[in-house]
């Protein structure tokens, strides 16, 4: 498609339950971002791939937090156990090798909406 | 760590009123500088960036900013706001040259353009 897809656009769980949000990148972008957007806060970086090299996971708050990312292309961000606190915008974004350091611009997705109740 | 700072949370103008918003971020070294805009209902979108060169930047829809090394400041200003600038807008900046891949955004400041 033309923009980064993420899917799904809403979901509610129950505290406790797996989660799983999905994104789809700009074709040809090998740079993939996840980020989190919480009510009245700033977007917190989660975790970073770029091509085949090792991602980025400074930024996942927990180890309930995991992302991986096959053949390149989609990725997907796993929560487990979600707690209340984990509600919030997940966004993911792409951009073309090498990344911001080259001034390339990161391309948002629209963000998966998580509600734990 | 480095960071960034958006002093304004929300600033609330008037039509045609002029508008600054002020970021300032703590990283000593070459910077890539970058202001997104979040439109209500919509996704993030790139309203201007500085990567090197002349430090006024001009962007999309009237938008500036000037990059002030010396005061670790990267403001964005409008002339004359309209009512369809509402929105939130965020600074971020990447570390240029560094290992870090990914941007540092700041909270955000919400802009409520009154009709």
């Amino acid at each position: 498609g033309a923009g980064v897809s993420q899917s799904p656009s809403n979901k509610v769980t129950e505290k406790g339950k797996d989660v799983e949000l999905r994104c789809d990148p700009i074709s040809g972008h090998t740079a993939l971002y996840w980020y989190r957007q919480s009510l009245g806060q700033g977007l917190e970086f989660l975790i970073y791939f770029q091509g085949n090299s090792a991602p980025d996971k400074s930024g996942l708050p927990s180890d309930r937090f995991s992302a991986e990312r096959t053949g390149g292309s989609v990725s997907t961000l796993t929560i487990q156990r979600t707690q209340q606190e984990d509600s919030a915008v997940y966004l993911c974004a792409s951009s073309l090798s090498p990344s911001v350091r080259s001034g390339n611009t990161i391309y948002f997705g629209e963000g998966s909406w998580l509600t734990v109740v | 760590a480095q960071s960034v700072s958006q002093h304004n949370h929300h600033v609330i103008l008037s039509e045609a009123a002029s508008l600054e918003l002020g970021c300032n971020y703590s990283y000593g070294g070459t910077v890539n500088l970058f202001w997104y805009v979040q439109y209500p209902g919509q996704h993030l979108q790139l309203l201007l960036k500085y990567f090197s060169g002349d430090p006024l930047v001009k962007g999309i829809k009237g938008f500036e900013a000037e990059f002030i090394k010396s005061k670790f400041s990267f403001n964005l200003r409008k002339p004359s706001v309209q009512w369809s600038d509402t929105a939130e807008y965020f600074c971020a900046v990447a570390l240029n040259g560094g290992s870090q891949g990914n941007l540092i955004f700041g909270k955000g400041t919400k802009l409520s353009v009154k009709p």
